[in-house]
């Protein structure tokens, strides 16, 4: 175990459906992250939180709002999705966001939401 | 603009081969990179991190090193067993952003 738990492990949803994909992590970690891993290509990174504000917004559509009501939750609300966003969710934290070349860079991920949009 | 390339994208190997998967990168200005591995249908899990200062870093039957001026970075298995069959991705975080830029990874089976 990594210490970051994300639910739920699998989720099917109808593009006009609202969900959304939980993480909480138990390190004690001051920045969290969003990352899409599709086939094929490499993990994209979504979103980055830092003590709880928003830091990276990688150019996401608004169908994917992100929420983190504390440092150790973070939540993916999903809405009006497409097929193409059928990937998996990964989410990670670290000690800190902008750690440069410390180890408080390292990330620790999660095992994932696997996300199919019918 | 960084760029991570993983070559080749699957190996397979017999047990008890030593190996090297490859990652290179474009922008030498990078703070560290970072090698995880990946099992299926599972989140990453980090192997070892080797910040820009360092050459190498080992763990176990691991040894990663780090050549910034050619845009290098190796993974060495040593003594490959079937639990070793994974995807390995690597990750370089670029000076001044932060942020990981990952490859696609190498699919790796070890056959008994």
């Amino acid at each position: 175990e990594t210490g970051v738990t994300q639910t739920p492990r699998h989720l099917v949803m109808g593009m006009t459906n609202k969900k959304s994909l939980k993480c909480e992590q138990h390190l004690g970690h001051n920045a969290m992250y969003w990352y899409k891993q599709s086939a094929k290509k490499p993990l994209e990174l979504m979103f980055v939180y830092s003590l709880e504000e928003r830091v990276e917004n990688n150019s996401v559509p608004s169908r994917f709002s992100p929420e983190c009501p504390n440092s150790s939750h973070l939540f993916l609300h999903l809405h009006t999705l497409q097929p193409e966003d059928s990937a998996l969710y990964l989410c990670a934290s670290s000690q800190e966001w902008g750690g440069g070349r410390s180890a408080k860079n390292i990330q620790y991920f999660g095992a994932g939401t696997r996300l199919s949009v019918l | 603009k960084q760029e991570v390339t993983q070559i080749p994208a699957a190996l397979s190997v017999p047990e008890g081969e030593n190996l090297v998967l490859n990652c290179s990168f474009t922008d030498s200005a990078i703070y560290n990179l970072q090698w995880f591995r990946q099992d299926p249908g599972k989140g990453l899990t980090s192997l070892l991190l080797i910040q820009s200062s360092q050459r190498e870093q080992t763990s176990g039957r691991l040894n990663a090193s780090l050549d910034k001026s050619s845009g290098r970075s190796t993974l060495y298995i040593a003594a490959s067993q079937p639990g070793d069959s994974a995807t390995y991705l690597c990750a370089a975080t670029t000076s001044g952003t932060y942020k990981y830029i990952f490859g696609t990874g190498t699919r790796l089976k070890v056959l008994a």
